[in-house]
């Protein structure tokens, strides 16, 4: 049984970066599919990225494209999500989940608040 | 990008009632198709996969069907804790997308 376990809340000013962690627990992070989803309040849900486990090729989506960096520390078995040139549009709950295809294990969101 | 939309965008239903939630997709996406429960302040909860396939531990009265660029999920009769917003999401192609989800009042 896999549990994701997520880094508190943070709180950066625009223009800062944020990096996030997501321990893995139950399967060794780079034998997952991890993915990061973001939640701005009051709003849906926006896949941000993922990792392909076969050949940990990342892939992120096109709007976050130079900004956002994928990392796993085998070590720790923990994911990162590292998020840069932050502004208030990225106030938001960033969750990690694993899956191919569907997403069936979820952490428990960080809340990310970007403010001046 | 394959967008999704859900509709409609909000519901209010009663106890035992039936209610159907329909998505759209802009291109054929076969059935690879699921459905997640969030309530608030918690995670999403992977209720079907593959159109029409239960997750674990999910009871029966959640079904959904479709195929190509229409798809539904249906709760039978409805119960308390099924109070929630609901969201489709595609994974035919890169990025998966998600439906801005349905609003479900009891």
């Amino acid at each position: 049984q896999v549990q994701l376990l997520q880094s508190g809340a943070e709180v950066r000013k625009p223009g800062a970066s944020v990096k996030v962690s997501c321990k893995v627990s139950g399967y060794t992070v780079t034998e997952l599919s991890v993915h990061w989803v973001r939640q701005a309040p009051g709003k849906g849900l926006e896949w941000m990225g993922g990792v392909d486990p076969e050949d940990g090729s990342r892939h992120y989506a096109q709007k976050f494209q130079g900004r956002l960096t994928m990392t796993d520390d085998t070590s720790t078995e923990t994911a990162y999500l590292e998020l840069s040139r932050l502004t208030s549009e990225d106030t938001a709950v960033y969750y990690c989940t694993i899956g191919t295809g569907w997403f069936g294990y979820w952490g428990q969101g960080t809340l990310v608040t970007v403010s001046s | 990008d394959i967008q999704m939309t859900q509709s409609p965008s909000s519901l209010s239903a009663s106890v035992g009632d039936r209610v159907t939630i329909t998505c759209q997709a802009s291109q054929d996406i076969s059935n690879y198709l699921n459905w997640y429960q969030q309530k608030p302040g918690k995670a999403p909860k992977l209720l079907i996969y593959d159109t029409s396939d239960l997750a674990t531990g999910v009871p029966s009265r959640f079904s959904g069907s479709g195929s190509g660029t229409h798809f539904s999920f249906t709760i039978s009769s409805l119960q308390p804790e099924d109070f929630a917003t609901y969201y489709c999401q595609q994974y035919d192609d890169l990025p998966p997308t998600f439906g801005q989800g349905t609003k479900l009042e009891i």
